[in-house]
């Protein structure tokens, strides 16, 4: 029930763009999108709710396609600072209740 | 806002010794989460909170483990005893829930050793 994500680890150069997957083999609500810096939590990037949904913050956006069940991150022309271990995040509806559950994340390594 | 405060941030012990992990939401949150980290598992939820009433403790591993939230204000996470295995991060995430997805807020973490 976990979302996947794909690739596992993406290693770039300064201005180089990278895409980042998530897919549900369930159906999706939402999709959250948090970075963690080494040593450091998660911090919320953003929420898509509805599918067809994009939303972009500086130079990182997001989709998320409803009926493939799965969303991706773009980071375009990636800086220093966009290094860290990416997760996407979902819900998974039970009794009611929404009961957030994580990819296994992807680590992004920025080179100058 | 102070965001979310854990404490200790670090916690070495030895095995079987009882830990307690402390947690202070944001103040008018009302949904709390408990989660720990590994590399082997990656970000597991152990248990979440809503309105202080335990709605989901699936993830807790096992009968060591406790949580309570006595208030709005306050969580515990309990580990007793402690095993080797226990040593991992343990975040604290708070948000506001309405009904639905919610963008959740992670305290620092405590990193804990269990030797």
């Amino acid at each position: 029930q976990q979302p996947v994500q794909s690739p596992q680890a993406v290693i770039l150069r300064e201005g180089e763009d990278a895409v980042i997957n998530c897919s549900s083999s369930k159906a999706l609500y939402s999709v959250h999108w948090y970075r963690q810096k080494h040593g450091e939590a998660p911090v919320f990037l953003m929420i898509l709710l509805k599918g067809g949904e994009q939303k972009g913050h500086d130079k990182i956006s997001a989709s998320f396609n409803e009926k493939k069940q799965q969303s991706s991150l773009y980071l375009t022309a990636s800086q220093l600072s966009y290094s860290g271990t990416y997760f996407c995040g979902t819900e998974i509806i039970t009794g009611g209740s929404y009961i957030p559950t994580f990819g296994r994340g992807t680590s992004l390594i920025v080179h100058p | 806002d102070a965001g979310v405060i854990q404490s200790p941030r670090h916690e070495v012990t030895e095995m079987g010794q009882e830990v307690t992990l402390r947690c202070k939401p944001i103040s008018g949150h009302n949904s709390l989460f408990w989660y720990r980290q590994t590399m082997m598992r990656g970000l597991e939820l152990l248990i979440y909170f809503n309105n202080n009433v335990p709605i989901d403790d699936s993830g807790m591993p096992e009968d060591r483990f406790s949580a309570k939230m006595p208030n709005a204000s306050f969580s515990t996470l309990k580990i007793q005893p402690s095993e080797p295995r226990d040593s991992a991060v343990y975040f604290c995430a708070s948000s506001f829930s309405g009904t639905g997805s919610y963008e959740q807020y992670f305290g620092p973490g405590t990193r804990l050793t269990v030797t």
